[in-house]
């Protein structure tokens, strides 16, 4: 089975600009989640996408935004991008059991995003 | 979640078994025990996760202690390219928080 893709794999935009990244789950993982990495604050959680609906958030302004399509594919966008925001950007597929709990994440290869 | 608590870095030789511990003393029952690692600048890399019993896959194994207070991983026959920070999690799936990685243990195979 093919992993979790992410595109692009890298990214330069500047202050003020907005952006979209992609995220295509595991085949049959209806479930997906966006995380952000920096040094400084390790991995942070976004928020997750489950049949189409944002499920839960993290605490993030609402430049932040995301959706989720019928075939499970997920993008999130930022808008007004500023300097912190450049970061690794990480996607997570999951199943979700039969209480909706997710189940194991598996992490695409992430979207790296350098704002000048 | 539970907080974990694991050593900042370990070294171990080539060809020998690499014992990661990790200390998740307030757990709670629904709450399983995942092992990720991250290779520099990679995406974490999912390994092993168990609630009560031992697991082992192609991996490695997850040793978790009776009283669920504490695990070790062990990757039995460690290589170069197993050099990474490794991450203890303890998540019960879900919730708004997400998965929360902590500082991890960077492990460093030796040659």
């Amino acid at each position: 089975k093919a992993g979790v893709t992410q595109t692009p794999r890298y990214l330069i935009k500047t202050r003020g600009q907005q952006v979209t990244l992609s995220c295509s789950p595991i085949s049959g993982h209806r479930s997906v989640s966006w995380y952000q990495q920096t040094p400084g604050q390790g991995l942070q959680f976004l928020f997750e996408y489950f049949s189409e609906t944002q499920r839960n958030k993290g605490n993030f302004p609402g430049r932040f935004s995301g959706r989720q399509f019928s075939n499970s594919r997920s993008e999130m966008n930022v808008s007004t991008l500023e300097l912190g925001d450049s970061a690794l950007y990480l996607c997570a597929s999951s199943t979700v059991g039969k209480t909706l709990r997710q189940e194991t994440q598996y992490f695409g290869p992430g979207t790296r995003l350098l704002v000048l | 979640d539970a907080k974990t608590t694991q050593p900042t870095s370990m070294d171990c030789a080539e060809g020998r078994a690499a014992n990661l511990p990790c200390n998740h003393s307030t757990i709670s029952g629904n709450e399983y025990v995942y092992w990720y690692r991250q290779i520099h600048s990679q995406g974490p890399q999912y390994i092993i996760h168990g609630l009560k019993n031992n697991e082992t896959n192609e991996m490695a194994s997850l040793i978790i202690t009776e009283d669920r207070k504490s695990s070790t991983l062990i990757l039995p026959h460690a290589t170069l390219r197993d050099t990474a920070v490794y991450y203890c999690i303890a998540y019960s799936g879900g919730g708004a928080d997400g998965l929360t990685f902590g500082k991890g243990t960077h492990l460093i195979i030796q040659p």
